[in-house]
């Protein structure tokens, strides 16, 4: 119950196209959603985060998506860059003890 | 500028050999946590600090033990390091309503 299963492991995607990231839960006590993007040697940064009681969160071209119904989220990479090539991070926490419960991560390759 | 400080950025130790990793932070938060990092994996939450109460992860090897001096300060000690305590160790901090989690660089730890 406290897994979150992320997919897909790796993901190729050509500049200016669109990333997509799934992440699947089944603790519904689960109240806040981060998205964590982290570049070789170092550490995790937040990207975006949102919380239950809205269906979707944008910034930028960074776009979260949430199903309650389907205990999914996904992270949306609109106009991928090469700079965006990092591995990336779904996570999971309940407000009691706010430990965060993180998905496998998928290493994302934008081509130039 | 740098929010949480984690030192030495590389650290090799030897098999058996006691060793200390240290953590700062500027961000005057209450709760600190330590995290292990393997190739290609997840962050693995070891313990964490909610001001001076200590929260120990269930399978977190006795090992592995940490001090707090205080607010600023977190050390990871790794009593007796194996071959299998070689990754990366991430330092976090948040707030107390514990929602974003501020990560360091990590310490690239190596066992010969």
């Amino acid at each position: 119950q406290q897994q979150v299963k992320q997919s897909p492991q790796s993901l190729i995607v050509q500049k200016g196209g669109i990333s997509i990231i799934n992440c699947a839960y089944e603790n519904t006590a689960f109240d806040y959603f981060p998205w964590y993007q982290q570049f070789p040697g170092k550490g995790p940064a937040l990207l975006i985060a949102i919380r239950p009681d809205v269906s979707e969160k944008k910034e930028g071209r960074f776009t979260i998506s949430f199903n309650k119904s389907a205990k999914q989220f996904s992270l949306h990479i609109m106009d991928s860059q090469p700079g965006d090539s990092a591995t990336y991070f779904c996570a999971a926490s309940k407000d009691e003890g706010n430990k965060l419960v993180f998905g496998a991560g998928t290493i994302l390759r934008v081509k130039s | 500028d740098a929010m949480v400080i984690q030192n030495p950025r590389y650290q090799v130790t030897q098999f058996g050999k006691p060793v200390t990793l240290s953590c700062s932070q500027t961000l005057n938060h209450n709760v600190m946590y330590w995290y292990q990092q393997k190739s290609s994996q997840a962050p693995k939450l070891l313990f964490h600090y909610y001001d001076k109460d200590f929260n120990n992860e269930a399978d977190t090897p006795d090992n592995f033990q940490s001090r707090r001096p205080n607010t600023s300060f977190c050390f990871l000690d790794i009593r007796s390091p194996g071959l299998g305590d070689a990754a990366m160790y991430l330092c976090a901090t948040s707030t107390k309503n514990r929602d974003e989690q501020y990560f360091g660089p990590g310490t690239r730890l190596t066992v010969t």
